[in-house]
């Protein structure tokens, strides 16, 4: 099946700072979408990606299907930032997604 | 507008119990997944559903089974707990063919066996 490989798998920022998180994957996918796990476990979709680049606020996303990989912006990070952000991609098959690891984000003070 | 609702949020099974785990959406969306979250892991999917009476298996279906006998449910049912199953449980839905198949996911349950 697809892999999917996140990095950085830990970071740590001051508030105020920016950062890009990156998702790699094997194969051709038709579906990419960016999450973010709270530290209390609830999962948001924040992108639904396949190609381009879209913005929503102090994040944006980037996704460049023909080279397979996919970034994830973050500016003028805050705390409530904190926690993890998975990529997610499916390759053709109903819409299954295929989860990475996931990089934890830890904004302080 | 509840979105995707699971419950219980937390459930202890001894071993060898059986459970059921519900999951129900209000967004009219015709895919259904539940995916299991071990501790610091990514989301692994156990079975899909692409519409009512319509299911799949996924990555790790082994211990599980489930029914979709309409849209807005689809509850997952363990049979034997075993300490391996020990895990957060994820529902989620889609609504597959639409411009923006953006997937939605429960708050969750933990489950604990012992």
């Amino acid at each position: 099946g697809i892999q999917v490989e996140q990095s950085p798998p830990d970071l740590i920022l001051q508030e105020g700072a920016n950062s890009t998180l990156r998702c790699n994957f094997s194969d051709s996918v038709n579906n990419l979408q960016w999450f973010h796990q709270n530290p209390w476990g609830q999962l948001i979709n924040l992108f639904y990606i396949p190609s381009g680049t879209k913005q929503n606020g102090r994040l944006s996303a980037t996704t460049v299907a023909t080279e397979r990989y996919s970034l994830l912006y973050i500016s003028s990070s805050q705390t409530t930032d904190s926690g993890v952000y998975f990529c997610a991609v499916e390759d053709g098959t109903a819409s299954k997604l295929t989860f990475g690891t996931g990089t934890r984000l830890q904004v302080t003070l | 507008n509840a979105g995707v609702t699971q419950t219980p949020k937390f459930r202890i099974l001894k071993i060898g119990q059986s459970m059921t785990l519900q999951c129900t959406q209000d967004m009219n969306h015709n895919y259904m997944y539940w995916y299991r979250q071990d501790p610091g892991m990514g989301l692994k999917l156990i079975y899909y559903s692409v519409g009512a009476g319509i299911t799949d298996k996924g990555e790790v279906p082994n211990g599980y089974n489930v029914s979709r006998s309409t849209t807005e449910d689809f509850p997952l049912r363990l049979e034997l707990a075993a300490p391996s199953q020990t895990s957060v449980y994820f529902c989620a839905s889609s609504y597959y063919g639409a411009w923006d198949e953006k997937l939605f996911f429960g708050s969750g349950t933990q489950l604990s066996v012992l």
